[in-house]
């Protein structure tokens, strides 16, 4: 069983439109985080959600919004596509404490024509 | 200031051989975590081995071992007997544990490593 499954793996999608990115953990962590991925391989952190509530949220344009239903899901929302958010964005999950090594789905490449 | 730097973009190594990637961090947090993980041409992150801050001896993990050195803020990792299969890229990580219920990870630029025959 997949252990942080993301959906889709791949988006293609012109500017301007709005698209979301969905996230499901089966570990039973309590902390779920997307980041993002840039053409040079540079990750970065946007968000971060802990038992459904909004922890960190690293200056990312309000165009995009982080939605946690449960704590096992986190979906990324983003409004009026730009060229600029082409990357490939990852979730993943952790469990606060000793350790707390984050895992990571498989990705999510998002190309903004 | 940078973080987390890596100062190889790239590293080859024969295959069996032992190769070390470097990696320094930069933090006056005096509890954190040390990562690194595995990027190979398929995307996933993998995570490879953790070291925490108070731990007094270097993490292991099959043939992954974490060369900590505090004193010097470095956190190299060493693989030994290298396989094809290691050919990736592979970024240090640091978790400041300041930054309250959920940590992030600050990532470096990463080091693509190309194991050769």
């Amino acid at each position: 069983d997949t252990a942080v499954s993301q959906t889709p793996k791949y988006l293609v999608t012109q500017m301007g439109n709005d698209k979301s990115i969905k996230c499901e953990q089966n570990l039973g962590h309590d902390t779920m985080y997307w980041y993002k991925q840039d053409s040079k391989k540079f990750l970065k952190i946007m968000f971060s959600y802990n038992n459904k509530e909004l922890i960190i949220n690293e200056t990312v344009p309000n165009r995009f919004s982080p939605k946690s239903p449960d704590k096992a899901h986190l979906n990324l929302h983003i409004n009026s596509l730009e060229l600029g958010d082409s990357a490939v964005y990852f979730c993943a999950s952790s469990q606060f404490g000793v350790g707390g090594e984050q895992y990571f789905g498989p990705g999510t490449r998002l190309t903004v024509t | 200031a940078q973080k987390i730097t890596q100062t190889q973009p790239g590293m080859f190594v024969q295959e069996k051989e032992a190769v070390t990637l470097d990696c320094t961090y930069d933090t006056s947090d005096p509890s954190y975590g040390l990562f690194w993980y595995k990027q190979p041409s398929s995307g996933e992150m993998i995570f490879l081995i953790y070291q925490g801050s108070y731990d007094q001896q270097n993490a292991t993990e099959g043939r992954y071992s974490l060369n900590f050195q505090k004193a010097r803020k470095s956190a190299n990792l060493v693989i030994s007997a290298s396989q094809l299969g290691d050919s990736a890229m592979y970024f240090c990580a640091m978790r400041e544990d300041n930054t309250g219920t959920a940590s992030k990870l600050t990532f470096g630029t990463g080091t693509r490593l190309q194991v050769t025959l």
